[in-house]
């Protein structure tokens, strides 16, 4: 079975400075693995994923993350924190189900403070 | 022009209770999901259909049942709601083989 540690429940940061947030997955096979933001009362948006290839990806807000089979991790970056990234980060990895359904699992998210 | 929309937005209920969330999507997509976040934000897939046929069914009480008119909706009713139920309620949706999944603003369900 699928499943997703998100270490650090609550993090803070000043603004400026960089962050990154843990996340390690298991999985019995190449992973499909994503992060997901959810800022208060708002629903889920897609920061980045990963499929395959290159293992560091890039996406939106300027956010990275890198993948490192090795370590089962899947950690976000961003090199300097805005105050409105404040919100609620979650990893996510990913199967596919009956051919057309995907099946995300999630952490148990990581709340970001960001302090001015 | 929302991708996923849900309705309604909030809904507070007494026990025992029937309740429907609404969902519609516009993205032309095959697939789509309904995930439950409990008070401590733990997200956790309940239904997923295809095309109006159901893909995925968790571990989820029979007072839940999804109905699939067509692929663009999926609604979710719950029979003889419990306190339990409290909950914010999301729906998304998918391409086939895309993988990737578009959420909806969440619905949040308080039961009294």
């Amino acid at each position: 079975a699928q499943s997703v540690t998100q270490p650090d429940i609550h993090i803070t940061v000043s603004e400026g400075a960089s962050l990154e947030l843990r996340c390690n997955y298991s999985y019995g096979a190449t992973p499909y693995l994503f992060w997901y933001v959810q800022s208060p009362g708002q629903g889920l948006q897609l920061l980045l994923k990963y499929f395959s290839g290159d293992t560091l990806v890039q996406g939106i807000k300027g956010f990275e993350a890198e993948f490192k089979r090795s370590q089962s991790s899947f950690n976000l970056r961003k090199p300097s924190v805005h105050w409105s990234d404040a919100a609620e980060y979650f990893c996510a990895v990913g199967r596919r189900e009956g051919g057309t359904a995907s099946k995300l699992t999630f952490g148990t998210g990581t709340r970001l403070q960001v302090t001015l | 022009d929302t991708a996923v929309s849900q309705t309604p937005k909030y809904l507070v209920t007494q026990m025992g209770n029937d309740k429907s969330i609404k969902c519609e999507q516009n993205l032309g997509h095959d697939t789509m999901y309904w995930y439950k976040q409990d008070s401590k934000k733990f997200l956790k897939i309940m239904f997923s259909y295809n095309n109006k046929e159901l893909i995925i069914n968790e571990t989820v009480p029979n007072r839940f049942s999804p109905k699939s008119p067509d692929k663009a909706h999926l609604n979710l009713h719950i029979n003889s709601l419990e306190l339990g139920d409290s909950a914010v309620y999301f729906c998304a949706s998918s391409l086939v083989g895309a993988n990737v999944l578009t959420f909806g603003a969440g619905s949040r369900l308080t039961v009294l």
